[in-house]
């Protein structure tokens, strides 16, 4: 099945300071990575998503790029503000959609 | 638009004791989802449906849990009987059909075993 692995754990950045968060994945197959931002106590929310079609995607200060041959995709936030704060997992579909174990970003103000 | 919609939100039991979790998935959402979330870890799927049939029930640790989606809508997940490791968020989702579409989560019920 698919492995997906995601780094780093914890991430500090200033207010204002990009912050970069990493995974790769296993299967070649897969075709679908989704980013989803929780905040503490409350349920997933998608933020960003792409295909394998497309090698990378942006909305407003977020952007994913994905490098299928590599088998890795990041996120990017630009601009961090504090309400940016949470824990991210990123995920790779097949069949079904593997997470990875979560980055919690803390931005300071 | 309502959201995924899960009841309990908090459950605290002894262990050997039954639990069930209920959801409601979001209007015209064939497909619906259990994961468990750990502390400080990545949902972890539990059951996929496709309207009412379990398509991947692989990782449901079936001596113990048991799910069902009868009418293709809500959904009841069990467990039978709990175990201190059992202790998690239990997370619902649904999508439009098929797993590449986004998943939409419910709040979750947060299963405390003693």
């Amino acid at each position: 099945g698919e492995n997906v692995e995601q780094h780093p754990s914890t991430l500090s950045v200033q207010e204002g300071d990009s912050a970069v968060i990493k995974c790769t994945y296993s299967d070649s197959a897969s075709n679908y990575f989704p980013w989803y931002k929780q905040e503490l106590g409350k349920r997933p929310q998608l933020i960003i998503d792409i295909r394998s079609n497309v090698g990378e995607k942006k909305d407003q200060r977020i952007a994913v790029t994905l490098n299928k041959t590599a088998k890795h995709f990041s996120l990017h936030i630009t601009e961090t503000q504090p309400e940016d704060s949470a824990v991210y997992f990123c995920a790779a579909t097949l069949n079904d959609m593997r997470f990875g174990a979560g980055t919690r970003l803390t931005v300071k103000p | 638009e309502a959201g995924v919609v899960q009841s309990p939100r908090y459950k605290i039991i002894e262990k050997k004791q039954p639990v069930a979790f209920w959801c409601n998935p979001i209007s015209g959402h064939n497909t619906l989802y259990w994961y468990l979330q750990n502390l400080g870890q990545g949902p972890e799927l539990l059951i996929r449906y496709e309207n009412e049939e379990a398509v991947d029930d692989s990782q449901l640790p079936k001596d113990r849990f048991s799910a069902e989606r009868l009418k293709g809508v809500d959904s009841t997940l069990k467990i039978q009987p709990a175990e201190l490791g059992d202790s998690a968020v239990y997370l619902c989702a649904s999508s439009l059909a098929g797993a590449l579409n986004e998943q939409f989560f419910g709040p979750g019920t947060r299963l405390t075993v003693l």
